[in-house]
């Protein structure tokens, strides 16, 4: 069973730019929740999407959104990027009574 | 979700046993504690969870205390692969939501 795809696995964008990352959760997940990890904050949930609808959203600004896809893929966007939003984001997929994690997206705003 | 408290850091010497606890005090009936580690830079990795009875998998064991205000997650046999944050987390079992409140995990040092 292939686990949680996140792409790209690196990014570097620049102020002011936008960017859209990308999940594939677990075959059969129809869960996703998206996290940022940064050193100072550490792990920060972002939003979850179940059936295409956003369930929970984190304590973020309106720059960051999300949607899901019919097969349960999900993507985030980030607008008007900033240098604080050099991060590393996760999502997580859920079928059951775990979450499992992709490897992440590193993205760096320069 | 309840708020857990971990210790920053551990060392462990490899091949022994590491026991990595978590306190939990302000738990309710329907919340788990669950246990994931993250190695570096890679996304977090379930490792066990549980209510109220120890439990054990191939990963580790889990002791969870009578009062249920704190827990032990045991690696039996630590090796360097071990080395990794991990977060002690607390939740409704299963739900409705994936959202999970990580605090600031042990970060534990497999030592050859």
């Amino acid at each position: 069973k292939a686990g949680v795809t996140q792409t790209p696995r690196y990014l570097i964008k620049t102020r002011g730019q936008q960017v859209t990352l990308s999940c594939s959760p677990i075959s059969g997940h129809r869960s996703v929740s998206w996290y940022q990890q940064t050193p100072g904050q550490g792990l920060q949930f972002l939003f979850e999407y179940f059936s295409e609808t956003q369930r929970n959203k984190g304590n973020f600004p309106g720059r960051f959104s999300g949607r899901q896809f019919s097969n349960s893929r999900s993507e985030m966007n980030v607008s008007t990027l900033e240098l604080g939003d050099s991060a590393l984001y996760l999502c997580a997929s859920k079928g059951g009574t775990e979450a499992f994690f992709g490897q992440g997206t590193r993205l760096t705003v320069v | 979700d309840a708020k857990t408290t971990q210790p920053p850091s551990m060392d462990c010497a490899e091949g022994r046993a590491a026991n990595l606890p978590c306190n939990h005090s302000t738990i309710s009936g329907n919340e788990y504690v669950y246990w994931y580690r993250q190695i570096h830079s890679q996304g977090p990795q379930y490792i066990i969870h549980g209510l109220k009875n120890n439990e054990t998998n191939e990963m580790a064991s889990l002791i969870i205390t009578e009062d249920r205000k704190s827990s032990t997650l045991i690696l039996p046999h630590a090796t360097l692969r071990d080395t990794a944050v991990y977060y002690c987390i607390v939740r409704n079992y299963g739900g409705a939501t994936n959202k999970l409140i990580f605090g600031t995990g042990t970060l534990l040092a497999v030592q050859p």
